[in-house]
């Protein structure tokens, strides 16, 4: 059974602070890492894909690496906008939908 | 596009009654997925649809629950009859196929009272 653990579970930063996430996950086959937004009251927004370790995508100033073990987003410089829940999920070789841990809950003040 | 739709936003129900969500995936994805959102067991995968055809239903609770994708633009999730631990947010997310990133609806919280 294909497992996601994120931490922290909530991090509260400054703006301008920049931290990572964790996401560390066993998976049969792992076909795929995705990292997602949530804003309150909305569905999660797509953000990464990584497939391979060693694999790297950035975008604003946020940036996920991919090991064989787990992943990180790194956020630098961050901003209050970028306040959220982020989830990270896997698609395993044996899977037909990604399995999703319970996310870390970013809150960043101005 | 207008993204994934789902319908109500929101269902106050209560126990016993049978409830239906709905959902329109985008226009060409082949795949259609339900979760279920809990603060306790996060987003949990229901079932899976590629091209209308239920794939994998193991993660459907029980019986009460049933998804039906009668074409490629609509597809409902019913609970009959619902229970207060049903009481979650339900998403519908689409995608082109299963391996790409989903697209996500605004979802439906549904409360069982």
């Amino acid at each position: 059974e294909d497992q996601v653990t994120q931490s922290p579970e909530a991090l509260r930063l400054q703006e301008g602070e920049s931290s990572s996430l964790n996401c560390s996950y066993t998976v049969s086959g792992l076909r795929g890492l995705f990292w997602y937004r949530q804003d309150p009251g909305k569905g999660p927004e797509f953000l990464f894909t990584l497939y391979s370790a060693g694999e790297e995508k950035e975008k604003e100033r946020l940036k996920a690496t991919l090991t064989k073990k787990e992943s990180f987003l790194h956020i630098t410089a961050p901003k209050p906008e970028d306040s959220a829940t982020y989830l990270c999920a896997v698609l395993g070789g044996g899977a037909d939908g990604l399995t999703f841990g319970k996310g870390t809950h970013l809150i960043i003040q101005p | 596009d207008a993204g994934v739709i789902q319908s109500p936003r929101h269902e106050v129900t209560e126990m016993g009654q049978e409830v239906t969500l709905r959902c329109k995936p985008i226009s060409g994805h082949n795949s259609l997925f339900w979760y279920r959102q809990t603060m306790m067991r996060g987003l949990e995968l229901l079932i899976y649809f590629n091209n209308n055809v239920p794939i994998d239903d193991s993660g459907m609770p029980e019986d009460r629950f049933s998804a039906k994708m009668p074409n490629a633009s609509f597809s409902t999730l019913k609970i009959q009859p619902s229970e207060p631990r049903d009481s979650a947010v339900y998403f519908c997310a689409s995608s082109p196929d299963r391996g790409s990133g989903y697209t996500f609806g605004s979802g439906t919280r549904l409360t069982v009272v």
